[in-house]
C-alpha cells in the first residue's frame, strides 16, 4: 500500500538555523507531491507543490523542496528559519493514476526558538 | 465564499448521540474531501466527492459514518452513535478541478465525544 513517511516528528531549532524536513513515499508510479503547513490555531495551507519539470520547487516564505525520484523523497528546506515558522508541516502525495489516492504523512512539529 | 467554511467549529456530544458536520466549499470547486486529524495520527482520508457523487469513500472507518453532498456544493458528514474514539478534528477541503493539484482546507470541526 502507498504510504508517506515523515521521519522527524518534533524538531526544535534556533532562529537562523537551517531546516530540512524529510519526506519519503512508497509508490512506484507517477505522483504529485505537496507540503502543507498548519500554523498554531490556523487551518492547513499549501506551502508548495511539485507536478513535473524542475525537481527543485520554491514555495512561499522562502521554503523550497527537492524531488529526488530515485530516493522517493521530497524533503522540505529553508536556509534560515524564523520564529514565525513554528508550525506543523505535512507532506502529501497523490498518485496520478487509478483512484488518485491522496496520502498525508503524520506531520512534523517544528518549534523555532527566538 | 472566499474560503472553505465548516460548522460548527466545536462540538461536544455524549457517547451514543448522532452528529452532523457541515462543509461549505469554495464556490465553483467541484471536488470536496473530508479528512480526520487525530493527535499524533496525521490526516486520515475519509471520503472524496466529485460533484455529488463519491468515487472514493474507502476511508470511512465504519458504517456509522456517512456523507452526502447536494447541489455540487454543501456536504454533510454524519456520525451515528458516536464513540469516544471518534473524537478528532474533522477537516473539509475543496479543489477546483480534482485531487491532483492541491486543496484548500477549512478550519475544521473539533468533535469531542464524552
Amino acid at each position: 500500500a502507498q504510504s508517506v513517511s515523515q521521519h522527524n516528528h518534533h524538531v526544535i531549532l534556533s532562529e537562523a538555523a537551517s531546516l530540512e524536513l524529510g519526506c519519503n513515499y512508497s509508490y512506484g508510479g507517477t505522483v504529485n507531491l505537496f507540503w502543507y503547513v498548519q500554523y498554531p490555531g490556523q487551518h492547513l495551507q499549501l506551502l508548495l507543490k511539485y507536478f513535473s519539470g524542475d525537481p527543485l520547487v520554491k514555495g512561499i516564505k522562502g521554503f523550497e523542496a527537492e524531488f529526488i525520484k530515485s530516493k522517493f523523497s521530497f524533503n522540505l528546506r529553508k536556509p534560515s528559519v524564523q520564529w514565525s515558522d513554528t508550525a506543523e508541516y505535512f507532506c502529501a502525495v497523490i498518485t496520478t493514476s487509478g483512484t488518485y489516492k491522496y496520502i498525508f504523512g503524520t506531520g512534523t512539529r517544528l518549534k523555532v526558538l527566538a | 465564499g472566499a474560503g472553505v467554511s465548516q460548522s460548527p467549529s466545536n462540538k461536544v456530544t455524549e457517547k451514543g448521540k448522532d452528529v452532523e458536520l457541515r462543509c461549505d466549499p469554495i464556490s465553483g470547486h467541484t471536488a470536496l474531501y473530508w479528512y480526520r486529524q487525530s493527535l499524533g495520527q496525521g490526516l486520515e482520508f475519509l471520503i472524496y466527492f466529485q460533484g455529488n457523487s463519491a468515487p472514493d469513500k474507502s476511508g470511512l472507518p465504519s458504517d456509522r459514518f456517512s456523507a452526502e453532498r447536494t447541489g455540487g456544493s454543501v456536504s454533510t458528514l454524519t456520525i451515528q452513535r458516536t464513540q469516544q474514539e471518534d473524537s478528532a478534528v474533522y477537516l473539509c477541503a475543496s479543489s477546483e478541478t480534482g485531487p491532483l493539484y492541491g486543496y484548500t482546507f477549512g478550519s475544521g470541526t473539533r468533535l469531542t465525544v464524552v
